[in-house]
């Protein structure tokens, strides 16, 4: 059972906008930063955001971040096939003096 | 540009240890702590530990301490990870990562496989 928790799933046609979700609890999320990857087939995860809301270098800003309490958001809009990937979620807990990572959500592109 | 090298795949019997490593070019690699996270099959990435590469300070997950060992080699801009008393449980791909405002550079990842 995974600490963060994301749907299994996710899926839209090109051009849609989709979002992907990630609940945790007052100890990570509730108090940390989040962070998105995208782990594309047989490939590292690759930093999506960071702090909050930035993207590193090289990002599409077709992509952005949020979070509200204890809860967080990824949205991708203007889905284009190559966003068919696996997407986590990570952050700190304070609780577990360690980094947790969300189950994943595999992103279908219609 | 930086680049983590990590070292090649593995075959391991149950109750042996190994050793990856992970070498780093393009940055001063004093200046970023260096994390581990292993991924099984089809699952999640897990966090094993990190080690501040400037004073090999280390803190290793709850969940394998006692097991996970995590040293480098300043003058050789490497980090090593070595996992002892290896189980079937424990095959997975295993990467480095550089944290930098997240985990901002990954290894290509090093295959472990436990098997008798």
């Amino acid at each position: 059972q995974s600490v963060l928790t994301q749907p299994p799933s996710a899926s839209g046609t090109p051009g849609q906008r989709v979002t992907i979700s990630c609940s945790g609890s007052s100890s990570n999320i509730g108090s940390n930063f989040v962070y998105w990857y995208q782990q594309l087939p047989g490939t590292a995860p690759k930093l999506l955001i960071n702090v909050i809301n930035q993207r590193p270098s090289g990002v599409p800003d077709r992509f952005s971040g949020s979070k509200s309490g204890t809860s967080a958001s990824l949205a991708i809009s203007g889905l284009r096939s190559e966003d068919e990937a696996d997407y986590y979620c990570a952050a700190w807990d304070d609780s577990l003096s360690g980094w947790v990572f969300g189950g994943g959500t595999k992103l279908t592109v219609l | 540009q930086v680049q983590l090298v990590q070292s090649g795949a593995e075959v391991k019997k149950p109750g042996a240890s190994v050793k990856v490593s992970c070498k780093a070019s393009g940055y001063i690699f004093t200046s970023y702590d260096m994390h581990w996270v292993r991924q099984a099959p089809g699952q999640r990435p897990e966090w094993m530990g990190w080690i501040n590469t400037a004073n090999g300070n280390t803190k290793s997950s709850q969940r394998f301490q006692g097991r996970v060992t995590i040293t480098r080699d300043k003058s050789a801009s490497t980090a090593y990870m070595e996992l002892s008393s290896l189980r079937s449980e424990d095959t997975a791909v295993y990467y480095c990562a550089r944290e930098g405002g997240g985990f901002d550079y990954w290894g290509q990842g090093t295959l472990v496989t436990v098997s008798s």
